[in-house]
């Protein structure tokens, strides 16, 4: 079973610049999440899908920060301006969704690093 | 606010040796607890799912408890190996299933 995939690994920017994401969770897997993991400290969620439907955003910066997930499957995150504090490994995950809280194990991919200057 | 914190914040031991990891949170209306390890440069990895009805969960040489009214968990590692060093996070579902993680532990194992 392929894992969940993000691209690019690396992306290095300018303050003011745009930046976009991808990640392909595994086959199925019906609840797909992004998360920000700043140098030292734990991912924190910005962003859970069902399906193509969003569950929770609260996190997300919504000036400058989107996400969707077309068709259920692939989802782009999008920051637009990028900020200095924005440097982060942003990382995908996703799992069954089973609907049966509390047994879903997530699986995350390796994760885009993203520099800021 | 759900708030997660892990003791130690890193941790250097010989190979060979037991060894605990602390996790502590301040909501105890959690769906799960989750222990995850990360390598430099890479994704997470799971390692233990304990569900909030159960009160321990094994693979291996680990080992993980919940103590759900108390608001903690521990992860034991037996026997440690050098290729156990990584960092470990613990990390709890609330809600909707997004989790909320600690800032881990760094574990170094000597050889």
């Amino acid at each position: 079973e392929a894992g969940v995939a993000q691209s690019p690994r690396y992306k290095i920017i300018e303050k003011r610049q745009s930046v976009a994401f991808w990640c392909n969770p595994i086959s199925g897997h019906a609840t797909l999440y992004w998360y920000q993991q700043i140098l030292g400290q734990g991912p924190k969620l910005l962003i859970q899908f069902q399906n193509n439907g969003v569950v929770d955003d609260s996190q997300l910066p919504k000036d400058r920060f989107s996400a969707e997930r077309l068709k259920g499957v692939d989802s782009t995150l999008k920051i637009q301006p990028a900020k200095l504090e924005d440097s982060a490994v942003y990382l995908c995950a996703s799992s069954r969704g089973l609907g049966s809280r509390g047994a879903d194990t997530q699986y995350f991919g390796p994760g885009t690093r993203l520099t800021v200057l | 606010k759900q708030e997660v914190t892990q003791i130690p914040a890193a941790l250097s031991v010989p190979e060979g040796e037991n060894l605990v990891l602390n996790c502590s949170f301040t909501d105890s209306a959690i769906y799960n607890l989750q222990w995850f390890r990360q390598d430099p440069g890479k994704g997470l990895t799971s390692l233990l799912l304990i569900q909030s009805s159960q009160r321990e969960q094994t693979s291996g040489r680990l080992n993980a408890s919940l103590d759900k009214s108390s608001g903690r968990s521990t992860l034991y590692i037996a026997a440690s190996q050098p290729g156990d060093s990584a960092t470990y996070l613990c990390a709890v579902s609330g809600g909707a299933d997004g989790l909320t993680f600690g800032k881990g532990t760094h574990l170094i194992i000597q050889p």
